[in-house]
Order: structure tokens, then sequence, then C-alpha cells
């Protein structure tokens, strides 16, 4: 089944703890990116990445680092997480392609503490 | 810079009735507009996919529009079912913006039975 999965999915934490989510597709997808959810202000990109070992930043990726080491794997990383990251992330792949739609995971809930 | 606006913010219907969401943006240089369904604790699914050269697309008692010159798009839903009850987001892919969804903040719908 072609999916993206993401782990954890309930999370929490404590201010300063490293903490890395993980995405992974199996859909051969190029262009993979994070978004993240807040009450009245939709989803907004964190970073993406075109393909392996090319990533840029989004609107707001203060305080997030990403890697993209392998085509399937896209880890978000909160080296030290603050309240203020609290937050559902969402994980997206899609084709490079114009046309393309793109396919979310179900998305992981963090509260930093 | 591109601005999505879902309106209503929240909305509650009987079983049966015909509704309409309405999404605005700002910048009419996109690529396409995306109409998602997000239930609770769960990811994003794509409901339909309209191109820029496109006005229009269905898929079963879903209609959406693009009027991209008045920055407008609208999801009609025929014969609701409580089964629609989700939120909707709308989503544009700007023109040069590599994949990069930009998100309205969502139409909560509810449809009782």
């Amino acid at each position: 089944e072609a999916q993206v999965t993401q782990n954890p999915r309930y999370l929490i934490t404590v201010t300063g703890k490293k903490l890395t989510v993980t995405c992974s597709q199996n859909m051969n997808h190029e262009y993979m990116s994070w978004y993240r959810q807040d009450p009245g202000l939709g989803l907004r990109q964190i970073y993406y990445s075109m393909n392996v070992e090319v990533t840029d930043k989004g609107d707001v990726p203060e305080g997030y680092k990403v890697s993209r080491k392998e085509k399937r794997n896209f880890p978000l990383i909160l080296e030290s997480p603050s309240p203020n990251q609290t937050s559902l992330y969402f994980c997206a792949s899609s084709l490079f392609r114009e046309s393309e739609t793109q396919y979310f995971g179900p998305g992981t809930r963090l509260l930093v503490l | 810079k591109q601005e999505v606006t879902q309106i209503p913010a929240a909305l509650s219907v009987p079983e049966g009735e015909n509704l309409v969401l309405n999404c605005s943006f700002t910048d009419s240089a996109i690529y396409n507009l995306q109409w998602f369904r997000q239930d609770p604790g769960k990811g994003l699914t794509s409901l339909l996919l309209i191109q820029s050269s496109q006005r229009e697309q269905t898929s079963g008692r879903l209609n959406a529009s693009l009027d991209k010159s008045s920055g407008r798009s609208t999801l009609y839903i025929a014969a609701s079912q409580p089964g629609d009850s989700a939120t909707y987001l709308c989503a544009v892919r700007a023109s040069g913006g590599y994949n990069k969804l930009i998100f309205g903040a969502g139409t909560r719908l509810a449809v009782h039975p």
C-alpha cells in the first residue's frame, strides 16, 4: 500500500530534550516536506527536500533541522525543543511535477512542557 | 505574499443539504489548487486537484471550481451525509514554490442526521 508513515504519532517531552520525528514514504517520491499545523493558522511549511542531499527552508524553519540521506526517509529533528513548538506535524511527499498531488502522513502530535 | 482564506470557519447542516465551501487566494499566479479532507487524529486526504488551466473537477458528490482571475475556488458537496463531517482544507501551489502548498485555516463541517 502506497503511504507516508510517521513515528511517533504522539509525543510528550520537556524543554531542551532533543527529539527526532521520522518520516518514510514507499512511493519513490523525489519531493518531501514537513508542515506544522496550529489552530487558526493552517498548515505552514517547515522544510522541504527536492531529492537526496537537497534540502531547503520553508516558511517557519527556526528551531528545526532535517536531513535527506535516503530517498524514502526525511526525519525532522528538534535539537532543543521549546513550548512554542507544541503542534501537530505532518510529513508529505510527491513526485516533483507541477501536476502531482501531495500525500500526507497521519501526523505527529507533539507537546513540549 | 500568497494568503489563503476559507469561509466559513465552521458549518453545521442537516443531512441531505447541498453545501458550498469557499476558498480565496490573493495571488493568481498558482500552479494548482487542492481540496483536502482532514479527519480528527488522521492525516490529510486529497479530494480534488485543479490545475491552473482547468475550471473545475468532479469526484462523486464533490465538485470543485476554480476562478484564477478572481482568486476564488468553491467546493460543492451534494446531498451531504454524516460521514462528510470533517475539516476541509484548501491549498494552493504557488508558482516557483517548489511544490510548497499554502493552506487556508480550514472549514469545520458537521453534518447531523
